[in-house]
Order: C-alpha cells, then structure tokens, then sequence
C-alpha cells in the first residue's frame, strides 16, 4: 500500500532550535509539495519539487526555512532558528503532476 | 489569488444533498478537489482539467466551467462519512493554491 511516509509525526522544541522534517514520497511519483496548516491561515504552500528541481518556494520565509530534496526518496523541510509563530501541521504530499497529490499525515510542530 | 469557496459551511442531515462551489478571480486551467477529516490530511477526491469535465467519486462529483472560472462539488445523498472540510485547489501563476475551504457536517 503506497503512501506518503513523514517523520517525526510530532515535534516540541525550544525557539531557536533548528527542526527538521522529512518525507518518502511515493515512489514514482515526480512532484513534491510542502504545505503548513494553521486554523489562521488555512493550508498553505510553502514549496514544491518537480523531478527533485524546486519549482516554487516563494510561500517560504527564506530566511529561516530551507527545502530539499537529495534524491527522489527523500524530501526535507528545515527551519532554523524556529520561532513559536512555525507552530503548525506540516503536510508532505506527491503526486504525478497534473495528477492527484496524496498527502503524508503531517508533522504536528510546536515552538515553545 | 485564493480561490473562494462558498457556503464557508452547511449542515445536512443525511441523505441531503449539497453544492460546493469554488470561484477564481483567475483563469483556472484545471481544479483538484480535497477532503479533509478532522485531525487528519487531506485525502484527494477528484481532478478536473478541462473546461466543462464532470467526474464523480462514489456519489459525489463536481463540474468545472472555465468561462465562469468556477468548479462545483455535488454531494447527493450524503453520509456521516462525509463530514469535514472541502477543499478546491489550482495552479495559478505556477503556483499551487487552496481554495478557503467549506465546512461540511452530516448529521445522523
């Protein structure tokens, strides 16, 4: 059963901290998407791969988030220094673009 | 940019049937529908890629006019398993963007 691997499923960490988040795209698949969830802001995009290449990352505060991916098993999503305002559920998802995206179940991150 | 969904939220009681309708202020070339449950990730429904497409997913399916810049999701007979919160989603500008999402609950 495909499905979109994300880990750590939880994070608490101490502001500054650097956080990283990881995610196993479905194999085969050749679109990546990292989005951040928060009940203000709703679902937003924060960074997309096409073929490993970064297509868009303009959702991202550039100065403190970085995305990556360093080959087509693996996708990264780092912050650092973390603030408490990164609080949120960080969703990975991948699909065959134009196609459907399946979402990881999410990286619940809080910034204490 | 954001599309906008419209109702914000509705509830039903099942069997009732609703509409979702999502519009843009820009063109859209093609429209992925989302559902997500409460404490869990989106789960995908449908895609739409060309202007005037229906397609359905168990009973629920949806319509896209491109002329109108708008999709709609249909929900006919609705279940308790339908609860939660619709998304529509589109690329515009080269970038992936969620609709403002409708709250749907489906009482028994």
């Amino acid at each position: 059963d495909a499905r979109v691997t994300q880990t750590p499923r939880h994070k608490v960490t101490e502001m500054g901290q650097e956080v990283t988040m990881r995610c196993q795209p479905i194999l085969g698949h050749n679109t990546v998407f990292w989005y951040r969830q928060t009940m203000m802001q709703g679902l937003e995009l924060l960074a997309y791969f096409r073929n490993r290449a970064p297509l868009d990352d303009s959702g991202m505060p550039k100065d403190r988030f970085s995305a990556e991916m360093p080959d087509a098993t693996l996708a990264t999503l780092k912050i650092q220094p973390s603030e408490p305002r990164d609080s949120a559920v960080y969703f990975c998802a991948s699909g065959i673009y134009p196609g459907e995206a399946f979402f990881g179940q999410g990286t619940r991150l809080t910034v204490v | 940019q954001q599309p906008v969904q419209s109702p914000q939220a509705v509830i039903l009681r099942e069997g009732e049937d609703a509409v979702i309708n999502c519009s843009s202020s820009k063109a859209l070339y093609s429209v992925h529908w989302y559902r997500q449950k409460h404490g869990e990730a989106p789960v995908f429904l449908m895609i739409l890629l060309k202007g005037g497409e229906q397609k359905g997913h168990e009973k629920i399916s949806a319509s896209f006019n491109e002329k109108k810049q708008q999709s709609s999701l249909y929900l006919t007979a609705s279940q308790l398993s339908y609860s939660g919160t619709y998304f529509c989603g589109t690329e515009i500008y080269s970038k992936y963007i969620f609709g403002t999402g409708t709250r749907l609950k489906v009482l028994a």
